[in-house]
């Protein structure tokens, strides 16, 4: 299978404990992104890569968030200190670059889904 | 007001029947657009891009307005297998990429 991977699928943790999420992307594709999905509403951007740098990172991503893509390839995703409001489904996507004059489609991966405890 | 706008629905239909979802969007920059779909608790998957002449792949059809910022979703001949959530997104640059909320499709016998 050649599609985005995520890892773990599902993780429960307790309150105050520290995460870390991967993705590989498609293996051709330079586009990283994480999203964030809870019920009943769209993704909601975190952050996004172009090869191993990180360009883009939305206002609601708190300290607690950090995301690392060292080698332009696999990507992590650590949330430190969770918190209930942290529970959501976490969701990477990749996409290659810029072509025929417009931005390429994302691919999604399934999904790790985080419970707090 | 959001960004990226979706009338939430549900929309219930019977099979056969043509539908059609409507997306407004409030950046006049914006410069992509997409339709996906998303079945419960699973990942959002392409359906199609929006390009500005129109675009249609078999009962589906996408339109882009730009000067009246929205994308549309057409479905005819609407199947069963057609239930679930259509998100659209809207992207301004690359790093920039908007959801909307979805709308909720079920179709039924």
């Amino acid at each position: 299978d050649t599609g985005v991977s995520q890892d773990p699928r599902h993780k429960i943790t307790k309150r105050g404990q520290n995460v870390t999420f991967r993705c590989d992307p498609i293996s051709e594709h330079n586009r990283l992104y994480w999203y964030r999905q809870t019920l009943g509403q769209g993704p909601e951007f975190l952050t996004y890569f172009q090869n191993e740098a990180q360009l883009e990172k939305s206002r609601l991503l708190s300290d607690r968030f950090s995301a690392e893509r060292p080698k332009g390839s696999f990507s992590t995703l650590e949330i430190q200190r969770t918190e209930q409001g942290d529970s959501a489904m976490y969701l990477c996507a990749s996409s290659s670059s810029w072509d025929l004059g417009r931005n390429q489609p994302q691919h999604f991966g399934d999904g790790t889904r985080l419970s707090i405890l | 007001r959001k960004e990226v706008e979706q009338d939430p629905g549900p929309f219930n239909v019977p099979e056969g029947a043509t539908v059609a979802f409507n997306c407004t969007y409030s950046n006049s920059a914006s410069q992509s657009f997409f339709w996906y779909r998303q079945d419960c608790r699973k990942e959002p998957k392409l359906l199609m891009s929006v390009y500005s002449s129109g675009n249609e792949d078999g009962r589906f059809t996408a339109q882009l307005n730009r000067a009246s910022q929205y994308i549309s979703l057409l479905i005819r001949d609407s199947k069963l297998s057609d239930s679930a959530t259509y998100l659209c997104v809207v992207i301004v640059n690359a790093g920039k990429s908007t959801f909307g909320d979805g709308t909720t499709l079920t179709v039924k016998p």
